[in-house]
């Protein structure tokens, strides 16, 4: 079965600089991967998803991440941080077994520092 | 609002009583799931509706829980004699499938959060 593992529960960084939030995977065929937000008291929202195609994916509010096969990461950033970013942010990988089921990793924390 | 729709979005009740929360998706997904979040942990899978089957359920799912989405629209996830393990935020997505490896994006709702005294 499918895994996910974000390193570091909480990250904190200053307004303006660099967004780096880790995220590898285990899967035994080819991954769809996923980053979510979560604000306080509020369902998950899609920042982006990978299915096939080009490893570097874009998505909304200026986050984009990069899928690497050989090191089965997929890591989002941020070149400058944003007092509105700070939320909780979760990576997924979609189950290989049909209803594309996601498997969510534990989460962390972005604080952003003024 | 389009959006999926949960309520109640908080729920305080004591241990041994029965909670029931629903979910209205999206109307046009006919794909339906229950996730369970809790502090500090990502959401954790607990079935899943395809139109009104109930087709995969999560060994999370004891006997005290139970899903049903009767005409294929709005689902209802049943609890019965809660306990305290049981708090945490329910929340509940759709997505409209094509095909049974051809699907959309999982929209999910703001959640219910369940409290258990």
């Amino acid at each position: 079965a499918q895994s996910v593992t974000q390193l570091g529960s909480h990250v904190s960084v200053s307004e303006g600089a660099l967004v780096l939030l880790r995220c590898n995977y285990s899967s035994s065929v080819p991954p769809y991967l996923f980053w979510y937000v979560q604000y306080p008291n509020q369902g998950l929202q899609l920042l982006l998803k990978y299915t096939t195609g080009a490893t570097l994916v874009k998505g909304i509010n200026g986050f984009e991440a990069e899928f690497k096969k050989s090191e089965t990461s997929f890591h989002l950033t941020k070149p400058s941080a944003h007092m509105s970013d700070a939320a909780e942010y979760f990576c997924a990988v979609r189950e290989e077994e049909y209803g594309n089921k996601l498997v969510f990793g534990a989460g962390t924390i972005l604080r952003v520092k003024s | 609002d389009t959006g999926v729709s949960q309520n109640p979005r908080h729920k305080i009740t004591k241990r041994g009583q029965n909670v029931t929360f629903r979910c209205d998706p999206i109307s046009e997904h006919n794909r339906l799931y229950w996730y369970r979040q809790t502090l500090g942990q990502g959401p954790e899978f607990l079935t899943y509706f395809q139109n009104e089957a109930q087709l995969e359920k999560s060994r999370l799912l004891s006997d005290r829980f139970s899903a049903e989405r009767p005409k294929g629209s709005f689902s209802t996830l049943e609890i019965q004699r809660t306990e305290q393990g049981d708090s945490a935020m329910y929340l509940c997505a759709s997505s409209l499938g094509v095909t049974d490896t051809v699907v959309g994006e999982l929209f999910f709702g703001e959640g219910s959060r369940l409290t258990v005294l």
